[in-house]
Parts: structure tokens; C-alpha cells; sequence
């Protein structure tokens, strides 16, 4: 069975730190792998897309990176701020299915 | 350049009823997908559309069933709606499937 899991389920940092959040995959077929923040009661912003030839994309202060050998994929955020706090979502977009699969998320809070 | 848009945003119906949700895709997107979400089982695939045909259909039963237009438009019906129907039904779309996904804000749908 395809899965993606995401840990930790929650993490409250103060602000300021730099933080890691990991998703990892159970089926290597990946064709990419998308990161996405979810607000509160709203929909899903994406974030960054890694294709499954490429090792890390950056945006801003966000880093993710993918290891398809070893089934993961990390979301690294610099210097992290209040306005950061939200849901993270992973989402692995399998060749077998052509359906993204989707983790369960780490809820994020960053204390001022 | 407008984002995704979904209507209604909120909906409240009763067991028994059927409900048509709408979203409409980037300009320019042929493939929308459809995703429902909730508390217990995260974000869950639907189906996709892809230039008026249904390429990709996840694990629901026929009660959910969809159509998209020549314009790229597409809509989500749910007929004889059950109290596990409630969730947060996620369009999004894409040039293609399997690149980035963009999302809308949501239809909040409760069953009562």
C-alpha cells in the first residue's frame, strides 16, 4: 500500500529557530513531491515541487529537499517566524496511480 | 492572474439531499482534481478531469460522481448525502496532473 507519513504530527518552536519537517514515502516511484501550507479553515497554498530527478528546491527561506533511495523528504525553514504557523502537507504524485498521496501533516506553531 | 475558485464557499444540507459543488480552474489549466478532507481520514483523492474526461478516480462510491466543461470548469455532485459526507471538498488545478497543483479555498460542506 502507497503511504506517506509525516512526523511530527505537531511542533511549537519559539521564534527565530530553524526547523525541520519530514515526510517519508513507503513507494519510490515517485514522480514528484510537493510541500503545502494550510491555514486554519482554509485551502492549500503550494510551497515548493521537487521532481523526482532533482535533489532540493529553495524558495525564500524554505529548503525542501528528496531522497528517493531512502523514501524521504525534508522541509527545512530558516529562521522561522510567527506568520509561519500553519499545517504542512507532503504529497507524493505516484507514476503507478497518477494520484498524488497525501501525509497526514505536521501542524506548526512558532511562539513570538 | 485569478487563482482557483470554488462555489459555494459554505453549505449546510440534510441526509438524503444531494449537493452540487463548482470550481473554477487558472485560466489556461485542463486538469482539476477533486479532493475531500477531514479530521479523521486527512485529504483524500476524488478524481481528476483532464479535457472533459474523468482520467483518475479514487476510492469513494457512486455518490460521488463529477463532469467538467469545455471551458475547464468542473463540478462535484454528491447525491443521497450521509452524515460522513461532512468535510472540506478541495479542488485543484493544474496544467497537467502530474505537475503543480493549485488549489482553491474550499467548499465547507456539513450534512445534517
Amino acid at each position: 500500500k502507497q503511504e506517506v507519513t509525516q512526523i511530527p504530527a505537531a511542533l511549537s518552536v519559539p521564534e527565530g529557530e530553524n526547523l525541520v519537517l519530514n515526510c517519508s514515502f513507503t513507494d519510490s516511484a515517485i514522480y514528484n513531491l510537493q510541500w503545502f501550507r494550510q491555514d486554519p479553515g482554509k485551502g492549500l497554498t503550494s510551497l515548493l515541487l521537487i521532481q523526482s530527478s532533482q535533489r532540493e528546491q529553495t524558495s525564500g527561506r524554505l529548503n525542501a529537499s528528496l531522497d528517493k533511495s531512502s523514501g524521504r523528504s525534508t522541509l527545512y525553514i530558516a529562521a522561522s517566524q510567527p506568520g509561519d504557523s500553519a499545517t504542512y502537507l507532503c504529497a507524493a504524485f505516484m507514476d503507478s496511480n497518477y494520484q498524488l498521496i497525501w501525509g497526514a501533516g505536521t501542524k506548526l506553531i512558532i511562539k513570538p | 492572474k485569478a487563482g482557483v475558485t470554488q462555489t459555494p464557499r459554505y453549505l449546510i444540507k440534510t441526509r438524503g439531499q444531494q449537493v452540487t459543488l463548482s470550481c473554477s480552474p487558472i485560466s489556461g489549466h485542463r486538469s482539476v482534481s477533486w479532493y475531500q478532507q477531514t479530521p479523521g481520514q486527512g485529504l483524500q483523492f476524488l478524481f481528476e478531469y483532464f479535457s472533459e474526461t474523468q482520467r483518475n478516480k479514487g476510492n469513494f462510491p457512486g455518490r460521488f460522481s463529477g463532469r467538467q466543461f469545455s471551458n475547464s470548469r468542473s463540478e462535484m455532485n454528491v447525491s443521497t448525502l450521509e452524515l460522513g459526507d461532512s468535510a472540506l471538498y478541495l479542488c485543484a488545478s493544474s496544467l497537467e496532473a502530474s505537475l503543480e497543483q493549485f488549489f482553491g479555498p474550499g467548499t465547507r460542506l456539513t450534512v445534517l
